[in-house]
């Protein structure tokens, strides 16, 4: 199992670009997040989703779009980008149900530059 | 909104040493988790404590869960270079469907 793999691991934006990251779990987990990582602040969330088809915001989540066409796919956009979105993006996943614990599992990060 | 506030943020250490972070928050959690991030990497599940006063124990780490359920900490007995680190504590309240994180504690180690 590859576990959750993040797509591209760099990259670097101007100022009004778009992107898209993708983010890919074969854990058949219900619950996906995106975090975004800036140094001395910890982890803060995006948006996350409980399921395919749904999502919802976190603490963070003005500049961002979301969607969750597929169980193992959570794609974050950033519809125009700006430097205050430079930082280091995370993906993770969780199962729902079952046994405790429901520990998240990251992906590899994105580092994204916006100039 | 809800805030875990962990401390200290930095800490250096000399190898053989011991290590404590805490974390606090302002209302009652409903179970805490702590991972670890070394340099360069992503975050890693270490444990989750659900019960009030609950105590575990992972090797040279021991982990407890305040009486409140509304403090924890995670201390690591003679430190070793391999700890290096950003440890965070990441509690989930009753209202709500996510992790809120603390700030994290960087953990450098002195060989």
């Amino acid at each position: 199992n590859a576990g959750v793999t993040q797509t591209p691991k760099f990259r670097v934006l101007k100022t009004g670009q778009s992107m898209t990251l993708l983010c890919a779990q074969d854990m058949n987990h219900e619950y996906m997040y995106w975090y975004r990582q800036d140094p001395g602040m910890g982890l803060r969330l995006i948006h996350y989703s409980v399921g395919e088809g749904t999502t919802a915001k976190g603490e963070v989540p003005d500049g961002y779009n979301v969607s969750r066409l597929k169980k193992q796919n959570f794609l974050l956009g950033l519809e125009s980008a700006a430097p205050s979105q430079t930082s280091v993006y995370f993906c993770a996943s969780s199962r729902h149900g079952g046994p405790p614990p429901y520990e998240q599992y990251f992906g590899p990060g994105t580092r994204l530059t916006v100039t | 909104g809800q805030q875990v506030m962990q401390i200290p943020q930095y800490q250096h250490v000399q190898e053989g040493e011991d290590f404590t972070t805490y974390c606090n928050s302002s209302t009652t959690l409903s179970n805490i988790q702590w991972y670890k991030q070394r340099p360069g990497g992503h975050p890693v599940f270490l444990i989750q404590l659900v019960k009030s006063g609950e105590v575990k124990k992972q090797k040279r780490l021991t982990f407890q869960f305040g009486e409140a359920k509304k403090n924890s900490s995670l201390h690591i007995t003679a430190t070793q270079t391999t700890d290096v680190g950003t440890y965070f504590c990441a509690g989930f309240y009753n209202a709500g469907n996510m992790l809120t994180f603390g700030g994290g504690t960087r953990l450098m180690v002195k060989p």
